[in-house]
Protein backbone atom coordinates (compact mmCIF):
# COMPACT_ATOMS: atom_id res chain seq x y z
CA UNK A 1 0.00 0.00 0.00
CA UNK A 2 1.37 3.35 0.89
CA UNK A 3 4.53 4.45 1.33
CA UNK A 4 6.46 5.90 5.01
CA UNK A 5 4.43 8.63 5.83
CA UNK A 6 5.97 11.13 8.42
CA UNK A 7 4.05 14.04 10.55
CA UNK A 8 3.90 16.75 10.55
CA UNK A 9 5.84 18.09 8.07
CA UNK A 10 7.20 20.98 8.90
CA UNK A 11 7.17 21.86 12.29
CA UNK A 12 8.38 25.13 14.06
CA UNK A 13 9.00 25.73 17.86
CA UNK A 14 10.80 27.70 19.74
CA UNK A 15 14.08 27.12 21.71
CA UNK A 16 13.88 25.06 24.55
CA UNK A 17 10.38 23.52 24.30
CA UNK A 18 9.78 20.07 23.11
CA UNK A 19 8.63 18.22 19.81
CA UNK A 20 7.55 14.75 18.95
CA UNK A 21 7.86 13.74 15.22
CA UNK A 22 5.89 10.57 13.93
CA UNK A 23 6.73 8.25 11.15
CA UNK A 24 4.64 5.46 9.90
CA UNK A 25 6.47 3.01 8.15
CA UNK A 26 5.42 0.48 5.55
CA UNK A 27 3.01 -2.40 6.80
CA UNK A 28 4.96 -5.38 7.43
CA UNK A 29 8.47 -3.60 7.44
CA UNK A 30 10.17 -4.72 10.61
CA UNK A 31 13.60 -2.27 10.29
CA UNK A 32 13.11 1.25 11.03
CA UNK A 33 15.39 4.04 10.97
CA UNK A 34 15.72 7.71 11.67
CA UNK A 35 17.88 10.14 9.85
CA UNK A 36 18.57 14.03 9.99
CA UNK A 37 19.90 16.18 7.05
CA UNK A 38 21.30 19.23 7.36
CA UNK A 39 23.72 21.99 6.18
CA UNK A 40 26.44 21.38 8.21
CA UNK A 41 25.95 17.59 9.01
CA UNK A 42 24.17 15.88 5.62
CA UNK A 43 22.51 13.20 5.93
CA UNK A 44 23.51 11.41 9.51
CA UNK A 45 21.92 8.18 11.29
CA UNK A 46 20.27 8.62 14.49
CA UNK A 47 18.29 5.27 15.19
CA UNK A 48 17.45 2.17 14.10
CA UNK A 49 14.90 -0.50 15.61
CA UNK A 50 14.83 -3.65 14.26
CA UNK A 51 11.69 -6.43 15.24
CA UNK A 52 11.78 -6.74 19.72
CA UNK A 53 15.50 -5.89 19.62
CA UNK A 54 17.06 -3.51 21.29
CA UNK A 55 17.61 -0.41 19.41
CA UNK A 56 20.85 0.93 17.89
CA UNK A 57 20.89 4.38 19.67
CA UNK A 58 24.61 5.05 18.50
CA UNK A 59 24.08 7.68 16.22
CA UNK A 60 22.11 10.39 18.91
CA UNK A 61 23.43 13.27 19.25
CA UNK A 62 22.76 13.67 22.89
CA UNK A 63 20.36 12.60 25.86
CA UNK A 64 17.68 15.37 24.88
CA UNK A 65 16.80 12.93 21.70
CA UNK A 66 14.98 9.54 22.34
CA UNK A 67 12.90 7.87 20.29
CA UNK A 68 10.50 4.55 20.74
CA UNK A 69 8.36 1.80 18.30
CA UNK A 70 5.02 1.17 19.91
CA UNK A 71 3.78 -2.50 18.56
CA UNK A 72 6.58 -2.64 16.09
CA UNK A 73 5.21 -0.13 13.91
CA UNK A 74 4.43 3.92 14.25
CA UNK A 75 7.75 5.24 15.89
CA UNK A 76 8.19 8.88 17.28
CA UNK A 77 11.62 10.86 17.87
CA UNK A 78 11.05 12.90 20.55
CA UNK A 79 13.48 15.90 21.10
CA UNK A 80 13.68 17.74 24.24
CA UNK A 81 14.64 21.06 25.18
CA UNK A 82 14.68 22.26 21.25
CA UNK A 83 18.25 24.11 20.60
CA UNK A 84 18.60 25.88 17.60
CA UNK A 85 21.20 23.70 15.75
CA UNK A 86 18.65 21.10 16.25
CA UNK A 87 16.96 22.53 13.37
CA UNK A 88 17.43 19.80 9.88
CA UNK A 89 14.79 17.64 8.21
CA UNK A 90 14.32 14.61 9.86
CA UNK A 91 13.74 11.47 7.77
CA UNK A 92 12.26 8.41 8.76
CA UNK A 93 13.25 4.60 6.57
CA UNK A 94 11.88 1.41 6.73
CA UNK A 95 12.95 -2.12 5.72
CA UNK A 96 12.68 -5.53 5.32
CA UNK A 97 14.62 -7.22 7.77
CA UNK A 98 18.20 -8.21 6.54
CA UNK A 99 21.01 -6.25 6.00
CA UNK A 100 20.88 -6.19 1.77
CA UNK A 101 17.34 -4.39 1.68
CA UNK A 102 17.00 -1.26 -0.01
CA UNK A 103 15.56 1.73 2.59
CA UNK A 104 12.12 3.75 1.63
CA UNK A 105 12.40 6.69 2.91
CA UNK A 106 9.92 9.01 4.16
CA UNK A 107 8.98 12.52 2.68
CA UNK A 108 10.92 13.89 5.67
CA UNK A 109 9.53 16.58 9.09
CA UNK A 110 11.24 19.90 8.60
CA UNK A 111 11.80 21.34 11.74
CA UNK A 112 12.70 25.40 12.97
CA UNK A 113 13.76 26.26 16.05
CA UNK A 114 13.79 29.92 16.77
CA UNK B 1 29.64 11.69 10.43
CA UNK B 2 30.18 11.29 6.91
CA UNK B 3 31.39 7.67 5.28
CA UNK B 4 33.23 9.45 2.24
CA UNK B 5 33.04 11.99 -0.32
CA UNK B 6 31.26 12.20 -3.52
CA UNK B 7 32.56 13.95 -6.63
CA UNK B 8 31.89 16.29 -8.47
CA UNK B 9 29.65 18.31 -5.69
CA UNK B 10 27.63 19.55 -8.54
CA UNK B 11 27.59 18.79 -12.17
CA UNK B 12 25.93 20.29 -15.01
CA UNK B 13 25.17 18.63 -18.35
CA UNK B 14 22.82 18.70 -21.24
CA UNK B 15 19.85 16.46 -22.21
CA UNK B 16 20.76 13.10 -23.41
CA UNK B 17 23.89 13.43 -22.16
CA UNK B 18 25.49 10.80 -19.54
CA UNK B 19 26.35 11.71 -16.10
CA UNK B 20 28.70 10.13 -14.02
CA UNK B 21 29.15 10.32 -10.57
CA UNK B 22 31.87 8.94 -7.96
CA UNK B 23 31.58 8.15 -4.05
CA UNK B 24 34.84 6.95 -2.25
CA UNK B 25 34.17 5.41 1.66
CA UNK B 26 36.74 4.44 4.74
CA UNK B 27 34.88 1.44 6.15
CA UNK B 28 34.29 -2.57 5.13
CA UNK B 29 30.79 -2.63 3.45
CA UNK B 30 27.85 -4.95 3.08
CA UNK B 31 26.52 -3.12 0.68
CA UNK B 32 26.17 0.01 -0.90
CA UNK B 33 23.19 2.44 -2.21
CA UNK B 34 22.62 5.26 -4.73
CA UNK B 35 19.79 7.35 -3.67
CA UNK B 36 17.98 10.28 -5.59
CA UNK B 37 16.90 13.26 -3.38
CA UNK B 38 14.35 16.23 -4.82
CA UNK B 39 13.88 19.50 -3.29
CA UNK B 40 15.51 18.54 -0.31
CA UNK B 41 13.02 16.21 0.86
CA UNK B 42 12.17 12.22 1.11
CA UNK B 43 14.94 9.99 -0.56
CA UNK B 44 14.57 7.86 -3.24
CA UNK B 45 16.30 4.33 -3.69
CA UNK B 46 17.71 4.05 -6.86
CA UNK B 47 19.96 0.70 -6.44
CA UNK B 48 21.83 -1.47 -3.84
CA UNK B 49 25.23 -3.45 -5.09
CA UNK B 50 26.41 -5.87 -2.99
CA UNK B 51 29.81 -5.44 -1.55
CA UNK B 52 30.32 -9.47 -3.60
CA UNK B 53 29.30 -7.50 -6.97
CA UNK B 54 30.93 -5.61 -9.27
CA UNK B 55 28.70 -4.27 -11.18
CA UNK B 56 24.95 -3.52 -11.82
CA UNK B 57 22.62 -2.07 -13.77
CA UNK B 58 19.13 -1.05 -13.46
CA UNK B 59 17.22 0.65 -16.84
CA UNK B 60 19.93 4.03 -17.75
CA UNK B 61 21.40 3.09 -14.36
CA UNK B 62 24.81 1.56 -13.98
CA UNK B 63 26.78 1.10 -10.46
CA UNK B 64 30.15 0.35 -10.03
CA UNK B 65 32.17 -1.18 -6.97
CA UNK B 66 35.66 -1.61 -6.77
CA UNK B 67 36.03 -2.76 -2.86
CA UNK B 68 40.16 -2.40 -3.09
CA UNK B 69 39.55 1.02 -3.73
CA UNK B 70 36.92 1.41 -1.69
CA UNK B 71 35.18 3.41 -4.51
CA UNK B 72 31.85 3.20 -6.43
CA UNK B 73 30.14 5.04 -9.78
CA UNK B 74 27.11 5.83 -10.93
CA UNK B 75 25.91 6.28 -14.36
CA UNK B 76 23.09 7.77 -16.14
CA UNK B 77 22.67 7.26 -19.34
CA UNK B 78 21.03 9.25 -21.79
CA UNK B 79 20.06 11.83 -18.96
CA UNK B 80 16.92 13.77 -18.64
CA UNK B 81 15.88 16.82 -17.16
CA UNK B 82 14.01 14.88 -14.83
CA UNK B 83 17.42 13.43 -13.73
CA UNK B 84 18.20 16.91 -12.18
CA UNK B 85 18.49 16.32 -8.35
CA UNK B 86 21.17 15.23 -5.72
CA UNK B 87 22.12 12.09 -5.16
CA UNK B 88 23.61 10.42 -2.42
CA UNK B 89 25.72 7.02 -2.13
CA UNK B 90 25.03 5.35 1.16
CA UNK B 91 27.12 2.55 2.65
CA UNK B 92 25.50 -0.24 4.49
CA UNK B 93 28.48 -1.40 7.04
CA UNK B 94 29.29 -5.19 8.61
CA UNK B 95 28.17 -4.57 12.28
CA UNK B 96 25.06 -5.29 12.22
CA UNK B 97 21.89 -3.71 10.79
CA UNK B 98 21.84 -1.75 7.95
CA UNK B 99 22.28 1.62 8.95
CA UNK B 100 23.53 4.01 5.87
CA UNK B 101 26.22 5.92 6.17
CA UNK B 102 25.63 8.78 3.76
CA UNK B 103 28.17 10.71 1.22
CA UNK B 104 27.90 14.36 0.76
CA UNK B 105 26.01 14.26 -2.67
CA UNK B 106 26.51 15.50 -5.92
CA UNK B 107 24.04 17.94 -7.49
CA UNK B 108 23.41 17.30 -10.85
CA UNK B 109 21.56 19.88 -13.20
CA UNK B 110 20.39 18.75 -16.59
CA UNK B 111 19.32 21.34 -18.48
CA UNK B 112 17.18 20.67 -21.72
Amino acid sequence: GAGVSQSPSNKVTEKGKDVELRCDPISGHTALYWYRQSLGQGLEFLIYFQGNSAPDKSGLPSDRFSAERTGGSVSTLTIQRTQQEDSAVYLCASSWMGTQNEQYFGPGTRLTVT
Amino acid sequence: SQQGEEDPQALSIQEGENATMNCSYKTSINNLQWYRQNSGRGLVHLILIRSNEREKHSGRLRVTLDTSKKSSSLLITASRAADTASYFCATGGTGGGNKLTFGTGTQLKVEL
